[in-house]
């Protein structure tokens, strides 16, 4: 089956530093990817939706200029949280849409960041 | 704006019994509900889909009907395995969005032998 993969995951920073997630599609092409974060015993909520090759679109409240994501391939998006603070500290997880697909949508296992 | 509400747990059932947890929704237009499945240290995994009203999803002993009128997708198994052990996720895409998803908190099942 199609597999998405995250690196790294988890990590720790301190407050202030950036911190870059990678998220990869290994065996399928992907147009389109999503940058999700989880709080503890809380729901998925969706941060972005990354096109390839263009400007990721952000949810409602999600500081784009915090969040920066990269999607410069058809198997690679990043997400890069940027001056870090204890706030951030979360599970991201990524899912990717081969392209052509409408509804499948595969998740990656999650990155665990913790910024102290 | 588009919710899911889901029964929160933990849900811990016997092997051989049934399940059922349950999830309702509110959402504008026709959205596609989905329920996906999370086992230890993997990523969600779809489990099932419905697209319109009546649909019936299924997989691997497990079934949820989408129910326009109750706003509903229950998710049921007549006879859990020890291996259905995880966390489940009730879900829903926006109509005309069918990838952007809106999930529920997550139901954790341990089925006991």
């Amino acid at each position: 089956g199609a597999v998405v993969s995250q690196h790294p995951s988890w990590v720790i920073c301190k407050s202030g530093t950036s911190v870059k997630i990678e998220c990869r599609s290994l065996d399928f092409q992907a147009t389109t990817m999503f940058w999700y974060r989880q709080f503890p015993k809380q729901s998925l909520m969706l941060m972005a939706t990354s096109n390839e090759g263009s400007k990721a679109t952000y949810e409602q409240g999600v500081e784009k200029d915090k969040f920066l994501i990269n999607h410069a391939s058809l198997t690679l998006s990043t997400l890069t949280v940027t001056s870090a603070h204890p706030e951030d500290s979360s599970f991201y997880i990524c899912s990717a849409t081969p392209s052509g697909s409408y509804y499948e949508q595969y998740f990656g296992p999650g990155t665990r960041l913790t910024v102290t | 704006g588009n919710s899911v509400t889901q029964m929160e747990g933990p849900v811990t059932l016997s092997e051989e019994a049934f399940l059922t947890i349950n999830c309702t929704y509110t959402a504008t237009g026709y959205p596609s509900l989905f329920w996906y499945v999370q086992y230890p240290g993997e990523g969600l995994q779809l489990l099932l889909k419905a697209t319109k009203a009546d649909d019936k999803g299924s997989n691997k002993g497990f079934e949820a009907t989408y129910r326009k009128e109750t706003t509903s997708f229950h998710l049921e198994k007549g006879s859990v395995q020890v291996s259905d052990s995880a966390v489940y996720f009730c879900a829903l895409a926006r109509s005309g969005s069918a990838r952007q998803l809106t999930f529920g908190s997550g139901t954790q099942l341990t089925v006991l032998p």
